[in-house]
């Protein structure tokens, strides 16, 4: 059971652009979401988050919105540059417990 | 800064053999988490630590595999009798937690082969 999906296993965007990432949950008892980057060989390094009393949360050039009613959740990044080129991971919490994670998406940033 | 850290970062063994990671939490961190990755998939829980004690174990977590946090700082992941399947990155994380919303920290992650 798939409780977090990234459909999209890869995305390409040129430098300067908009990226944008989504992620479908299917737990209801998710109450707080993050997104992760990660380099390959490396641990996932934390990114943005959103609790799920809200709708949006912006920092910086990174911003994630989630729409409850849909389960959908996506991340905006604005400008993109060739150092976002990373695997993005998306992950439900409940209850501050155990992280649920995607399978993760593919960010390709060309200059 | 010290983050989370993991030692070793490679292990490559044969098949039957015992190996054991560590992992060192973020100062004051009192949950600590380990998760395992394969090829083409997210992170996925095998157990967590809130100080000393162990407070969840995953299905996937087989009896070949225990792991401890003595002292509820460090934390060590032993598995017995390696086999193939096996091989993967194992991720630690720790968190502060309070009540909810924790954002856990996630270290290098150790990467097993088991030939």
């Amino acid at each position: 059971d798939q409780q977090v999906k990234q459909n999209s296993p890869s995305l390409s965007v040129q430098e300067g652009r908009i990226s944008i990432l989504n992620c479908d949950y299917t737990n209801s008892m998710f109450d707080y979401f993050l997104w992760y980057k990660k380099y390959p060989a490396e641990g996932p390094t934390f990114l943005i988050s959103i609790s799920s009393i809200k709708d949006k949360n912006e920092d910086g050039r990174f911003t994630v919105f989630l729409n409850k009613s849909a389960k959908h959740l996506s991340l905006h990044i604005v400008p993109s540059q060739p150092g976002d080129s990373a695997v993005y991971f998306c992950a439900g919490e409940s209850s501050g417990d155990k992280l649920t994670f995607g399978t993760g998406t593919r960010l390709a940033v060309r200059p | 800064d010290t983050g989370v850290s993991q030692d070793p970062r490679h292990k490559i063994t044969k098949r039957g053999q015992n190996v054991t990671f560590r992992c060192d939490p973020i100062s004051e961190h009192n949950r600590l988490y380990w998760y395992r990755q394969t090829l083409g998939q997210g992170p996925e829980f095998l157990t967590y630590f809130q100080n000393e004690a162990q407070l969840e174990k995953s299905r996937l977590l087989s009896d070949r595999f225990s792991a401890e946090r003595p002292k509820g700082s460090f934390s060590t992941l032993e598995i017995q009798r390696t086999e193939q399947g096996d091989s993967a990155m194992y991720l630690c994380a720790s968190s502060r937690w309070t009540t909810v919303e924790e954002t856990q920290y996630f270290g290098p992650g150790t990467r097993l082969l088991v030939l």
